[in-house]
């Protein structure tokens, strides 16, 4: 049972370089959302999709792009890394229904010098 | 303005004993709260799940309680051990809005169980 696979774990960046982060659920899930968490604070909403080529703004979106091509993939973007955005990222996915949990992948834990 | 607040912030105990952790929020419109066990370097998993018309729901020796009419939840350990050792999140779902972002999340309760 994969679930919520995050690739790559770990990554370190210069600032001013790009990259992105891919998200994989295997639960045939609609609804897909990319967090950021850093120290002394609650996870943070940066992007969300409810489905297969859609995507919506989240709490903190500003310096990312996202995109949903597949059901499966949520891809998050970082187009000209900057310090303030060296957090741990977190991928989730959950089904339609109400009332049911996010599972949430394992992270990746970004560092941009 | 939507907010969780947890308390405490940290809590350190001995193996074996109980604790009960706080979650107040201020969030509306009101669907669910949820707490999640998160452990160091892993995603948040989900523990319990309380709607509006539950007062107390149980998952193994983790009981979380809510009062919709206070806004209060809380989240009672029973019997803890080493392996509960984690930050407990607690996350309040809105009826969702078009447009509005649903869940907000508090900061978390960092516990330590200690031998």
């Amino acid at each position: 049972n994969a679930g919520v696979t995050q690739t790559p774990k770990f990554r370190v960046l210069k600032t001013g370089q790009s990259m992105t982060l891919l998200c994989a659920q295997d639960m045939n899930h609609e609804y897909m959302y990319w967090y950021r968490q850093d120290p002394g604070m609650g996870l943070r909403l940066i992007h969300y999709s409810v489905g297969e080529g859609t995507t919506a703004k989240g709490e903190v979106p500003d310096g990312y792009n996202v995109s949903r091509l597949k059901k499966q993939n949520f891809l998050l973007g970082l187009e000209s890394a900057a310090p303030s955005q060296t957090s741990v990222y977190f991928c989730a996915s959950r089904t339609g229904q109400t009332n049911q949990p996010q599972h949430f992948g394992d992270g990746t834990r970004l560092s941009i010098l | 303005k939507n907010q969780v607040e947890q308390s405490p912030q940290s809590l350190i105990i001995l193996e074996g004993k109980n604790c009960t952790l706080q979650c107040n929020y201020t969030v509306s419109p009101f669907s669910n709260l949820r707490w999640y066990k998160q452990d160091t370097g892993r995603g948040p998993v989900s523990l319990t799940i309380m709607t509006f018309s539950e007062n107390t729901k149980s998952n193994g020796r983790y009981t979380a309680t809510l009062d919709a009419d206070t806004k209060q939840s809380s989240l009672h350990i029973t019997a803890s051990q080493l392996s509960d050792s984690a930050s407990y999140i607690c996350v309040v779902t809105r009826k969702f809005e078009l447009g509005n972002t649903p869940l907000v999340f508090g900061k978390g309760t960092r516990l330590s169980v200690i031998a």
